[in-house]
Parts: C-alpha cells; structure tokens; sequence
C-alpha cells in the first residue's frame, strides 16, 4: 500500500530534550516536505526536499533540521525543544515538483507537547 | 509568493444543505489549485484539484472550479452528509488555507 509513514504519532518532552520525528515513503517520490499545523493558521511549511541532499527552508525553520540521506526518509529533528514548538506536525511527499503541480500525500501526524 | 486566502468557520450545516466553501489565490504563474479534507484523527487527503483556468475538479459530489478571471477555487456540495463533517483546506503549492471545519447534522 502506497503511504507515508510517521513516527511517534504521540510525543510528550521537556524542554531542551533533542527529539527526532521519522518520515518514510515508499511511493518513490523525490519532494519531501514537513508541516507544522496550529490552530487558526492552517498547515505551515517547515523544510523541504526536492531530492535527496538537497533541503531548503519553508516558511517556519526555526528550531528545526531535517536530513535526505535516501530517497524514502526525511527525519525532522528538533536539537533543543521549546514550548512554542508544542503543533501538530505532517509529513507529506509528492511525486516531483512539489505541492505546485503535483498531490501531496500526508503521514498520519505527530502531536508533539514540549513541557 | 503564491498564497490561499479561505473561508474560516466553523461552518455547521443540516443533512442535504448546500454547502460554499470560498477560496481566493494569489499566484504567478499558473499552479495546479488543490481542496484536501482531514477527517477527525487523519492526515490531509486530496479531495479535488484542477491544472489549469476554467479546469472543474470533483469528487464524492464536490466540485471547485479553476477561475483565473475571479482569482477562485471556491468548493461546492449541493448536498452535504453527517459524513462530509471534517476540515477542509484550500491549498497552492506549500501554501495552505486556515482551514474551515465543516460539522453536518442529521
């Protein structure tokens, strides 16, 4: 079955604790992106990648990194952990050009708390 | 930069109501305009998308229409579900709207 994958889809940590969320597809699509979704402000763009060791900023980076060692995953990772930084977060993929001409398929979500 | 303006809600409505849900866009270029739904617990899913100017994309009785001339992909249901309630998100490129909640009642 074609999806994407993510994991924990529940987190609970404190603040300054190094966390890594996992995104994995297996659809073979080269962009990769990662979303954050607040209340009131919708789904905002973190990083992205058009394939792999290339990554770029979205519209909110801050406090974040991410990696594209291979094709299928794309870790979002957060060194140092803030309360400001408690969202729902999405993976999602697409085939080629990214959310502009082509679908994006979402993970499940992670509900991320940092205390 | 391309954006989506949307409807907020919370909309709720009565089983078979006609439902409008207002999008507006900002963009250069022509972009493929998209609706995803995420019900309760989920991750977004495509609902619909349209490619070009005056292209009407659908599915499970919704429709949106490409409208180049308004700047618009305003979603339609002529009649909505209790299984329709969810939220719904106008979406170009990386840019998503606000989403609008959408509760059905029997």
């Amino acid at each position: 079955e074609a999806q994407v994958t993510q994991n924990p889809r529940y987190l609970i940590t404190v603040t300054g604790k190094k966390l890594t969320v996992t995104c994995s597809q297996n659809m073979n699509h080269e962009y990769m992106s990662w979303y954050r979704q607040d209340p009131g402000l919708g789904l905002r763009q973190i990083y992205y990648s058009m394939n792999v060791e290339v990554t770029d900023k979205g519209d909110v980076p801050e406090g974040y990194k991410v990696s594209r060692k291979e094709k299928r995953n794309f870790p979002l990772i957060l060194e140092s952990p803030s309360p400001n930084q408690t969202s729902l977060y999405f993976c999602a993929s697409s085939l080629r050009l990214g959310g502009r001409a082509d679908t994006q398929y979402f993970g499940p979500g992670t509900r991320l708390t940092v205390l | 930069g391309d954006s989506v303006t949307q409807m907020e809600g919370p909309v709720t409505l009565s089983e078979e109501a006609f439902l409008t849900i207002n999008c507006t866009y900002t963009a250069t270029g022509y972009p493929s305009l998209f609706w995803y739904v995420q019900y309760p617990g989920e991750g977004l899913q495509l609902l619909l998308k349209a490619t070009k100017a005056d292209d009407k994309g659908s599915n499970k009785g919704f429709e949106a229409t490409y409208r180049k001339e308004t700047t618009s992909f305003h979603l339609e249901k002529g009649s909505v579900q209790v299984s329709d309630s969810a939220v719904y998100f106008c979406a170009l490129g990386a840019g998503f709207g606000a989403g609008t909640r959408l509760t059905v009642k029997p």
